[in-house]
């Protein structure tokens, strides 16, 4: 009963370099999503994915990219990582009927970029 | 366009008092509303939602909130504090005409006295 998997848990990166945040879910759901949490901000949204092979944009895409490798998985991709991008993110995913469903989300990736 | 106020960034209760939460939205369409509980190094979970049907919703642990139009507010309140609901709350809104992506608020933390 896996839910919503990221990976890593943690990261640290320089200035500059590249990186890859995975997400899974086996809820079989069609919307995903990528959220970034500052403190004292709440979450913001990086990008969306409303099914396979689609992606829009969110409040914070800059500096980033997505990949809706198939129903169960959506990457988000840093090319040349920033001390901005320090930050916790998370996947989520919700179900059939979004907007009203709930969203699932992961156990969150904290990034530090230094 | 829609956006989340949550009113006090940090709230402190005596164990067995009342808890009351505040989240006022902006939606320019009937809403969606959501609750969700962060504890400590983990992802977000539904506490309860607001989808259109009965206007007091319960959910889980207790809580409840009440959706007011009149007041665009959707508060959240348990009427005895437990020591395990010390945690940071987040108010969301989404709606269909926003492709059912979430905006959250900044966030309550929520600190209960023994």
């Amino acid at each position: 009963n896996a839910g919503v998997t990221q990976t890593p848990k943690f990261q640290v990166l320089k200035t500059g370099q590249s990186m890859t945040l995975q997400c899974a879910q086996d809820m079989n759901h069609n919307s995903m999503y990528w959220y970034r949490q500052d403190p004292g901000m709440g979450l913001r949204l990086i990008y969306y994915s409303a099914s396979e092979g689609t992606t829009d944009k969110g409040e914070v895409p800059n500096g980033y990219n997505v990949s809706r490798l198939n129903k169960r998985e959506f990457s988000l991709r840093l090319e040349s990582a920033a001390p901005s991008q320090t930050s916790v993110y998370f996947c989520a995913s919700s179900g059939p009927t979004a907007p009203n469903e709930k969203l699932f989300f992961g156990s969150g990736t904290q990034l530090s970029v230094l | 366009a829609q956006s989340v106020t949550q009113l006090g960034s940090h709230v402190s209760v005596s164990e067995g008092a009342l808890v009351l939460l505040r989240c006022n939205y902006s939606s320019s369409v009937p809403p969606y509303l959501f609750w969700y509980v962060q504890y400590p190094n983990q992802g977000l979970q539904l506490l309860l939602k607001y989808t259109s049907a009965a206007t007091l919703v319960k959910g889980i642990n207790g809580f409840e909130a009440e959706f007011k139009k009149s007041e665009t507010s959707f508060h959240l309140t348990k009427p005895s504090a437990h020591m395990s609901d010390a945690a940071e709350y987040f108010c969301a809104v989404t709606s269909p005409s926003n492709a059912g992506k979430s905006t959250f608020g900044d966030g309550t933390t929520l600190t209960v006295k023994p």
